[in-house]
């Protein structure tokens, strides 16, 4: 399978504990973006990467929340003291980064905090 | 910056039925933009893209979106729906190369029998 991968597909965490997603995108783009999807919403844009570099985090994003890519290919989020409105899907997308592209999604980490 | 309304977030339609989805974005530069389908339980798939080559797009699954730039629409359409259409449905808009890819809240399509 050469599409975006994530893992866990769902996670249940108790409030306060720490989380981290793994997100590994086609092997061929170098531009990496991570979503937060609630019911019934769009996906809201959190970061993205342009190989290693980390171009844009969201103003709506805690500091709770960090991710990264060291090498330029799989990335990682991480959710600090987890609260439950991070209760959410957590989408991974890669793409080419060039002019026009679109971006290629994963099926998603389920986090639930209880 | 860049954003992207759709109007409606649950529209209903007759199989067979034309279908219209509304997408308006908002942009001070050229845009790029796209339609993406997500079926109950499955990640987002791309149904078509425009990119300034030309101002009507097919997509797959027989849809198809015209960009009007007097407008600043990129409403989706299909002639005749299928029971199959029914999913949720993003418009998204991207502005340069370095820009990143907003979504729109969505719409859920249903379709009657």
């Amino acid at each position: 399978d050469t599409g975006v991968s994530q893992n866990p597909r769902h996670k249940i965490t108790k409030r306060g504990q720490n989380v981290t997603f793994r997100c590994d995108p086609i092997s061929e783009h170098n531009r990496l973006y991570w979503y937060r999807q609630t019911l019934g919403q769009g996906p809201e844009f959190l970061t993205y990467f342009q190989n290693e570099a980390q171009l844009e985090k969201s103003r709506l994003l805690s500091d709770r929340f960090s991710a990264e890519r060291p090498k330029g290919s799989f990335s990682t989020l991480e959710i600090q003291r987890t609260e439950q409105g991070d209760s959410a899907m957590y989408l991974c997308a890669s793409s080419f980064g060039r002019v026009g592209t679109e971006a290629f999604f994963g099926q998603g980490t389920r986090l639930t905090v209880v | 910056a860049q954003s992207v309304t759709q109007l409606g977030s649950h529209v209903s339609v007759s199989e067979g039925a034309l279908v219209l989805l509304r997408c308006n974005y908002s942009s001070s530069v050229p845009p790029y933009l796209f339609w993406y389908v997500q079926y109950p339980n499955q990640g987002l798939q791309l149904l078509l893209k425009y990119t300034s080559a030309a101002t009507l797009v097919k997509g797959i699954n027989g849809f198809e979106a015209e960009f009007k730039k007097s407008e600043t629409s990129f409403h989706l359409t299909k002639p005749s729906a299928h029971m199959s259409d029914a999913a949720e449905y993003f418009c998204a808009v991207s502005v340069g190369s370095d820009d990143k890819i907003i979504f729109g809240k969505g719409t859920r399509l249903h379709i009657l029998p």
